[in-house]
């Protein structure tokens, strides 16, 4: 009865690939996000969607692409993977609506991808 | 802008004595303010939160937090430390400033709890 689940834990690759983290959850919100925490603990938001539709991204390399296949899922794709790049990528979710005024700006986090690149 | 500031990087308490660690926040509008924890390893969780409502708010796991807008603050506290709540302890901020409303999070408190 997991409510946010990441797929894989772990994630160990070399610079120049390409990877995917893959994001669930089974709360029936509307509204999905991906974080990075760097080594230093500090979690900065990425992207956000909410109901398929991307409403934030912040300042993220291109690299970085968000894909939202429904409601339930948010995935994250990572092109030509940098050093920089490794960290803890959380994705969470939350019952808010934009645009219908329900927002509980309260998040539900999975527990983590942690991305090492060699 | 929203803006949160955790006041202390580390906090060291021993088992069975209070613990405080504090938060001071920014923001234009009436916020949000979040408290979630972060055991190593693991996810985060949320451990409370203030919405407009009582000015005290009771968390999980006997932590509570409260919200004195004239110190622009939101300082966690729990009477009585526990082993197990050693974490990182992050206060957070709803920025409500732009069209998308997204979450201002601290640096970070890491409390280490001694026998």
């Amino acid at each position: 009865d997991t409510a946010v689940s990441q797929t894989p834990k772990y994630l160990v690759t070399q610079m120049g690939n390409d990877k995917s983290i893959k994001c669930e959850q089974n709360l029936g919100h509307d509204t999905m996000y991906w974080y990075k925490q760097d080594s230093k603990k500090f979690l900065k938001i990425m992207f956000s969607y909410n109901n398929k539709e991307l409403i934030i991204n912040e300042t993220v390399p291109n690299r970085f692409s968000p894909k939202s296949p429904d409601k339930a899922h948010l995935n994250l794709h990572i092109n030509s993977l940098e050093l920089g790049d490794s960290a803890v990528y959380f994705c969470a979710s939350s019952q808010d609506r934009w645009g219908v005024g329900l927002n509980t700006d309260t998040q539900y986090f999975g527990p983590g991808t942690r991305l090492t690149v060699l | 802008a929203q803006s949160v500031t955790q006041l202390d990087s580390h906090v060291s308490v021993s088992e069975g004595t209070p613990v405080l660690l504090r938060c001071n926040y920014s923001s234009s509008y009436s916020p949000s303010l979040f408290w979630y924890v972060q055991h190593p390893n693991k996810g985060l969780q949320l451990l409370l939160k203030y919405t407009s409502a009582a000015t005290l708010v009771k968390g999980i796991n006997g932590f509570e937090a409260e919200f004195k807008k004239s110190e622009t603050s939101f300082h966690l506290t729990k009477p009585s430390a526990h082993m197990s709540d050693a974490a990182e302890y992050f206060c957070v901020v709803s920025d409500r400033s732009g069209n998308n409303r997204k979450l201002i999070w601290g640096l970070g408190t890491s409390l280490a709890v001694n026998p």
